[in-house]
C-alpha cells in the first residue's frame, strides 16, 4: 500500500530564516511525488512535481529514493508562505494508482515577521 | 482557466438526511474526485470517477455513494447522513491527458451534520 508521512503538524519561523517541511513516503516502485498549498481562504493548488525539477516561489524538492522522502525546501522564508502545505504521491502511468493521489496529513507553516 | 465549482460553501445537515454535494468542472476534464479533508488526517480519497458513469471506491468509501451521469458534474451521496461524516469536502478534476497528474480543486463545501 502507498503512504505518505508528514511528520510534522506545525512548523513556526522567523522572516527570513530557512524552512524544510518534511515528507517521507512509501511505494512499491517508482513513484510521482507532488506537493499542494493551500493558502488562507483559497482553494488546494498545486505547489510543485518532482518531475518537472522546478522551482516554485523559491521552493524547491529534491526526490532522495534511497530515504524515501521528498522533503520541501527554502533558504528565506516569508510570511506569504504561511499556509497548509500537503505532499502526495502518485503512482507511474500503467500502474494501478496511476491518476490517484495519496496525501500525506499535512504541516501548517507560520511565518512570523 | 480550470474551473472547479461545488454547490454549496457550507451546508448543515440532520443526522438521517440525505446529502448531495455536487461538482461541476468546466474543462471538460475525464477524471473527478472526491475527498474528505480533516485535521490531522490529510485529504481522503472517498471515490473517484475515471469517465462518465464510472466510478470506483476510494479509501475511505463506507457511508458515501456517487455518481457521474454527465462528463462535466460529479456528485457525493450521503445515504443517511452521520455526526462522524462532519468534515470538509473537496472535489478535484484533472485531464487524462499526458503525464500531468495536477488535479484542479473545487473551494470546498464544509458540512456539518448535527
Amino acid at each position: 500500500a502507498q503512504r505518505v508521512t508528514q511528520p510534522e503538524k506545525l512548523l513556526s519561523v522567523f522572516k527570513g530564516a530557512p524552512v524544510e517541511l518534511k515528507c517521507n513516503y512509501s511505494y512499491s516502485g517508482s513513484p510521482e511525488l507532488f506537493w499542494y498549498v493551500q493558502y488562507s481562504r483559497q482553494r488546494l493548488q498545486l505547489l510543485l512535481r518532482h518531475i518537472s525539477r522546478e522551482s516554485i516561489k523559491g521552493f524547491t524538492a529534491d526526490l532522495n529514493k534511497g530515504e524515501t522522502s521528498f522533503h520541501l525546501k527554502k533558504p528565506f522564508a516569508q510570511e506569504e508562505d504561511s499556509a497548509m502545505y500537503y505532499c502526495a504521491l502518485s503512482g507511474r502511468p500503467g500502474g494501478t494508482s496511476y491518476g490517484k493521489l495519496t496525501f500525506g496529513q499535512g504541516t501548517i507553516l507560520t511565518v512570523h515577521p | 482557466d480550470v474551473k472547479v465549482t461545488q454547490s454549496s460553501r457550507y451546508l448543515v445537515k440532520r443526522t438521517g438526511e440525505k446529502v448531495f454535494l455536487e461538482c461541476v468542472q468546466d474543462m471538460d476534464h475525464e477524471n473527478m474526485f472526491w475527498y474528505r479533508q480533516d485535521p490531522g488526517l490529510g485529504l481522503r480519497l472517498i471515490y473517484f470517477s475515471y469517465d462518465v458513469k464510472m466510478k470506483e471506491k476510494g479509501d475511505i468509501p463506507e457511508g458515501y455513494s456517487v455518481s457521474r451521469e454527465k462528463k462535466e458534474r460529479f456528485s457525493l451521496i450521503l445515504e443517511s447522513a452521520s455526526t462522524n461524516q462532519t468534515s470538509m469536502y473537496l472535489c478535484a478534476s484533472r485531464t487524462r491527458a499526458g503525464e500531468f497528474y495536477e488535479q484542479y480543486f473545487g473551494p470546498g463545501t464544509r458540512l456539518t451534520v448535527t
